[in-house]
């Protein structure tokens, strides 16, 4: 099974700031990790796939890279409704596997 | 407009049965494969179980296997999931998830969820 180590945990940043989450795989996934953002009470939502193609009516705020083992989801200026728990997954092998998710909190 | 309904949860005594379903509409459901994925309360994601678009591929999370059964009627747009024996440890809210076409295994719509508990 592929482990998907997220960090950090929780971040706590302002409006504007630039973000950046990393997701760490226990081994090479190639292209094939996707991210999700959850907000409090909903399901998820698909932001990026193959690590760096930005899901329909994503704003390009969001965007991805990396390829192997080590990806980022970066976020270029944080608005409030950012606030949110994040979740890479990969689709490589059987079982799918999420990360731990990182909470990104707003001051 | 894609949209995935969850039903079924409830609460369920331990190692008792319980059916979900999930009525998909606003795609083509015979072409995609589907998901289920759960996530127990104040945890993260885990995915349970995947059927392809004609049942001809299955698999399940090793947690799930050999209780849980996944099951799809494409003549009614419906996906359905079997769980028998359950345990306090599938407490969760249970959502049903499409495969991106283009990204199978990526999760490109998803349905609000029920909740199934285990508990006497």
């Amino acid at each position: 099974e592929i482990v998907l180590t997220q960090s950090p945990a929780t971040l706590s940043l302002s409006p504007g700031d630039r973000v950046t989450l990393s997701c760490r795989a226990s081994q090479s996934v190639n292209n094939y990790l996707g991210w999700y953002q959850q907000k409090p009470g909903r399901a998820p939502r698909l932001l990026i796939y193959d690590a760096s193609n930005r899901a329909t009516d994503i704003p390009d705020r969001f965007s991805g890279s990396g390829s192997g083992t080590d990806f980022t989801l970066t976020i270029s200026s944080l608005e409030p409704e950012d606030s949110a728990v994040y979740y890479c997954q990969q689709r490589l092998n059987w079982p799918l596997t999420f990360g731990g998710g990182t909470k990104v909190e707003i001051k | 407009e894609v949209r995935l309904v969850e039903s079924g949860g409830t609460v369920v005594q331990p190692g008792g049965s319980l059916r979900l379903s999930c009525a998909a509409s606003g795609f083509t459901f015979s072409i995609y494969s589907v998901n289920w994925v759960r996530q127990a309360p104040g945890k993260g994601l885990e995915w349970v179980a995947y059927i392809s678009a004609r049942s001809n591929t299955i698999y399940y999370a090793d947690s799930v296997r050999g209780r849980f059964t996944i099951s799809r009627d494409n003549a009614k747009n419906s996906l359905s999931l079997q769980m028998n024996s359950l345990r306090g440890e599938d407490t969760a809210v249970y959502y049903c998830a499409r495969s991106a076409i283009a990204a199978a295994g990526t999760f490109d719509d998803w349905g609000q969820g029920t909740l199934v508990t285990v508990s006497s």
